[in-house]
């Protein structure tokens, strides 16, 4: 079945530092990729997406590029703000299609210091 | 913002009641969700649902049950609510032409 592995938090860095979170993942065939972000108390958000080898998402200065050969989809961010305190979801849609929901890894608890 | 909305937003039950949770959907979407989300494990597919009365299982769905009557409504219902399901739902919805999915604001339910 599908599977999502992502890198456990919490994950704690200084404002303006380098962000990555890896993701790697398992799926037949040729599935979408996701990165969601919750806030505190809410619900998640689509932060970025990318549907096919080599693309990459990006939205907000984040950014994951679509590797089908590393099978990853890391996120990454070249300063990071307090704002971006928060629990990031690496997830999957298989090829088939969305109708049978995404795959999640267990999330990363970023926290971002001043 | 799809236009989700779940009630109640929390709830404290006790062992063996039942328990139902709602969500509405304003976007006419035809697919709906049902997830749960524990410390350690992430987001887990509950049931889904692809069109009115039609419903399928997801990953953990044991001691779960849905309903979809009308398009915009899908119920989640714990028969006899046990201290494992104490945890937070959460509701998506997928219009299935775009490949997001939007998520309600959740719903915190605490079983002792």
């Amino acid at each position: 079945g599908n599977s999502v592995t992502q890198m456990e938090g919490p994950v704690t860095l200084s404002e303006e530092a380098f962000l990555t979170i890896n993701c790697t993942y398992t799926a037949t065939g040729y599935p979408s990729l996701f990165w969601y972000v919750q806030y505190p108390g809410e619900g998640l958000q689509l932060l970025l997406k990318a549907t096919k080898a080599d693309d990459k998402g990006s939205n907000k200065g984040f950014e994951a590029t679509y590797r089908k050969e590393t099978t990853s989809f890391h996120l990454e961010k070249g300063s990071v703000q307090v704002s971006d305190s928060a629990v990031y979801f690496c997830a999957l849609q298989s090829s088939g299609g969305g109708a049978d929901g995404l795959t999640f890894g267990k999330g990363t608890h970023l926290i971002i210091q001043p | 913002d799809a236009g989700i909305t779940q009630s109640p937003r929390h709830k404290v039950t006790e062992t063996g009641t039942p328990v139902t949770l709602r969500c509405h959907q304003t976007e006419n979407h035809r697919y709906m969700y049902w997830y749960r989300q524990d410390p350690g494990h992430g987001l887990r597919l509950i049931h889904y649902s692809y069109g009115v009365k039609d419903t399928d299982k997801g990953e953990v769905s044991d001691g779960y049950s849905v309903s979809r009557s009308k398009t915009e409504d899908f119920l989640l219902t714990l028969e006899s609510a046990t201290s494992s399901q104490t945890s937070v739902y959460f509701c998506a919805t997928w219009g299935g032409l775009s490949y997001e999915q939007y998520f309600g604001p959740g719903t915190r339910l605490t079983v002792t």
